[in-house]
């Protein structure tokens, strides 16, 4: 079966330095990995993703993320953090065709963002 | 463009009673997805349409869940009776389409918060 796992319930970061945001996976197939965030109150709002080609993937905010086959990793990064990415992150992978899924994302547990000024 | 939609944002109720929520996905996407989010785990689809036919629906709790997407739009998901543990914020979620390729990226709505009592 899909999964993703972030082992990192939080991370704390100072403002300026940069940060990383944990994230393995273990699918059949080819992976197509997500990130999102949540802001408190809200819904999720995508980062970026991963289907193929470019192993550094670019996103929104200032954000990217690095596939690594050998490591079954999607780590989240950003150069220099900001208060404002205070927030809760998740990783997701989607489940389907090869494992018999219809498109549906499986979440990670989710990782606490501190961006301390 | 307008975001996915969902009402009401906040609902408390007391066990045994019924209660539902509303979506309105991103105009002219063709799947529609409700998941469940309980505090402090990651989002678990509950069920996805395709248009107005339901693709999976495994893990919705058919003896209390139920939901429907007439006419391909709007969707509405049911609890009815609520139990303690049906407690989290339900996101409605929306794509273009499930492709095979996986590649569509689901866009998120505010959510509800249920509180049982």
């Amino acid at each position: 079966a899909q999964s993703v796992a972030q082992p990192e319930d939080q991370v704390n970061v100072a403002e300026g330095n940069p940060l990383t945001v944990k994230c393995t996976y273990s699918v059949s197939g080819n992976p197509y990995l997500f990130w999102y965030v949540q802001y408190p109150n809200r819904g999720l709002q995508f980062l970026l993703k991963y289907i193929t080609g470019d192993n550094l993937v670019k996103g929104s905010y200032g954000f990217e993320a690095e596939f690594n086959k050998s490591q079954t990793s999607f780590h989240l990064k950003k150069p220099s953090a900001l208060v404002s990415d205070s927030a809760l992150y998740f990783c997701a992978v989607r489940d389907g065709p090869v494992s018999g899924g219809y498109n549906k994302l499986i979440f990670g547990a989710g990782t606490r963002l501190a961006v301390h000024p | 463009e307008a975001g996915v939609a969902q009402s009401p944002r906040y609902k408390i109720i007391e066990k045994r009673q019924s209660v539902a929520f509303w979506c309105n996905p991103i105009s002219g996407h063709a799947t529609l997805y409700w998941y469940q989010q309980i505090l402090g785990q990651g989002p678990k689809l509950l069920i996805q349409f395709q248009n107005n036919g339901v693709v999976d629906d495994s893990q919705l709790p058919k003896d209390r869940f139920s939901a429907e997407r007439l006419k391909g739009v709007d969707s509405t998901l049911k609890i009815q009776p609520a139990k303690l543990e049906d407690s989290a914020v339900y996101l409605c979620a929306s794509s273009l389409r499930t492709s095979g390729k996986g590649t569509d990226t689901q866009y998120f709505g505010p959510g509800t918060r249920l509180t049982v009592l």
